[in-house]
Order: C-alpha cells, then sequence, then structure tokens
C-alpha cells in the first residue's frame, strides 16, 4: 500500500543551523503539507502546497520557513535559522485531490531537536 | 477561529473494558470530523471520519457520531484490546478544497491485559 515517507526520522541540530526536513509523498497525490507537534502540544498546521505553489500558510510558517517540491517526488520544509522553540515532531501529509473529504496521508514524522 | 478540545489523558483501561474519549469542537459553517490514531513510532493515521452532522463514523470497532447540537465528536469502543493502546487525535477540516486539520490535542490510551 503506498505510503508517506520522511527523512530523517530524528534530526539533532545547533541553534541558528539550517535544516531540510524531506518526505515523499503519495504519488499520485496533489496537495501536500507541513504540520508540527510540539511535545504535549497540539499538531499545528504550518503550510499547505498544491501546483507547485503554497496555498495556505498558518501564523508559525514565518520567514525562516521555505517548502519546495524540487523534483516532482520530494516535499521539502527547510527552516533558515533553527530556534530552540522549533524543537517539535513534523509530519507531512498528502491528498489526492480537489474533494474536501479525502483523507489527509501523514508520514511517520520527523523528530527535530535544536540544542 | 476553529478549534479542537479533547479530553486531557492520559486514559488507562483494562482489556474489555468501555472506551469513551470526548471531542468538542468550534466552527464556523459545517465542518468534517475526523479521529485519527497513532501508534507508537509510526505516523498519523485516519481511524474514521463523519462529514455531516448525525452521521456516524466506524472503523475497527470505534465509533463516533457528529453531533451538531453539542458540538461533540466523541469516540467510544465498547471493549478494548491492547493492540488499541495509542494516541487519538480528534480533529476537524473546513468544506473547502485543500484546507488544513485543525487538531486537538490528542489523548494516549494505555490498555493493560
Amino acid at each position: 500500500e503506498p505510503e508517506v515517507t520522511q527523512t530523517p526520522s530524528h534530526q539533532v541540530t545547533q541553534m541558528g543551523q539550517e535544516v531540510i526536513l524531506r518526505c515523499v509523498p503519495i504519488s499520485n497525490h496533489l496537495y501536500f503539507y507541513w504540520y508540527r507537534q510540539i511535545l504535549g502540544q497540539k499538531v499545528e498546521f504550518l503550510v499547505s502546497f498544491y501546483n507547485n505553489e503554497i496555498s495556505e500558510k498558518s501564523e508559525i510558517f514565518d520567514d525562516q520557513f521555505s517548502v519546495e517540491r524540487p523534483d516532482g517526488s520530494n516535499f521539502t520544509l527547510k527552516i533558515r535559522s533553527t530556534k530552540l522553540e522549533d524543537s517539535a515532531m513534523y509530519f507531512c501529509a498528502s491528498q489526492k485531490g480537489t474533494s474536501d473529504h479525502n483523507e489527509q496521508f501523514f508520514g511517520p514524522g520527523t523528530r527535530l531537536t535544536v540544542l | 477561529g476553529d478549534s479542537v478540545t479533547q479530553m486531557e489523558g492520559p486514559v488507562t483501561l483494562s482489556e474489555e473494558a468501555f472506551l469513551t474519549i470526548n471531542c468538542t469542537y468550534t466552527a464556523t459553517g459545517y465542518p468534517s470530523l475526523f479521529w485519527y490514531v497513532q501508534y507508537p513510532g509510526e505516523g498519523l493515521q485516519l481511524l474514521l471520519k463523519a462529514t455531516k452532522a448525525d452521521d456516524k463514523g466506524s472503523n475497527k470497532g470505534f465509533e463516533a457520531t457528529y453531533r451538531k447540537e453539542t458540538t461533540s465528536f466523541h469516540l467510544e469502543k465498547g471493549s478494548v484490546q491492547v493492540s488499541d493502546s495509542a494516541v487519538y487525535f480528534c480533529a476537524l477540516k473546513a468544506n473547502q478544497a485543500g484546507t488544513a486539520l485543525i487538531f486537538g490535542k490528542g489523548t494516549t490510551l494505555s490498555v493493560s491485559s
């Protein structure tokens, strides 16, 4: 069964460093999302991506964040200069089509630890 | 804005006990409602969903009914198993194409034999 994959499973970085989190969505899906979950808190929406551009973003998704779909299969989240408060589990999700009832399929997450 | 509130955990039950995890929501319009489950070391998986008032979603013995009058979507299971131990997330999604899910905090369920 097709699934969303994410790499790495755990990333440790120093404050101020750049990190790139990678996701491979399900191949025929059109909508892509990043969410994050700070330990003990809610899963929060960061950004959605459709047709090679951002379709929606939250207040969290400020200038230090960017997303890219560089090659038609990968979907990346870049954090330019990490802060301690960026430590969280980051989930990628993909959705097949435009029906608002279409399920979002989630990856296993990348745990980012900023020291 | 839209939001989801679910009961605090952890919930600890013995095998075959009855489970209820409460979830209430605040939303403009008529969102779709979801329960996602996260097993240890895995991603979020859709457990069940309901797209309009009075719909009942069900899967793997779990059920939840979309109650517009009480803005609730409580998760229930008549007889839990050890394998149901996981974190359960209630979520809503506005009925527009490509909109994001809004999640509750998650409730950890631990079932012992």
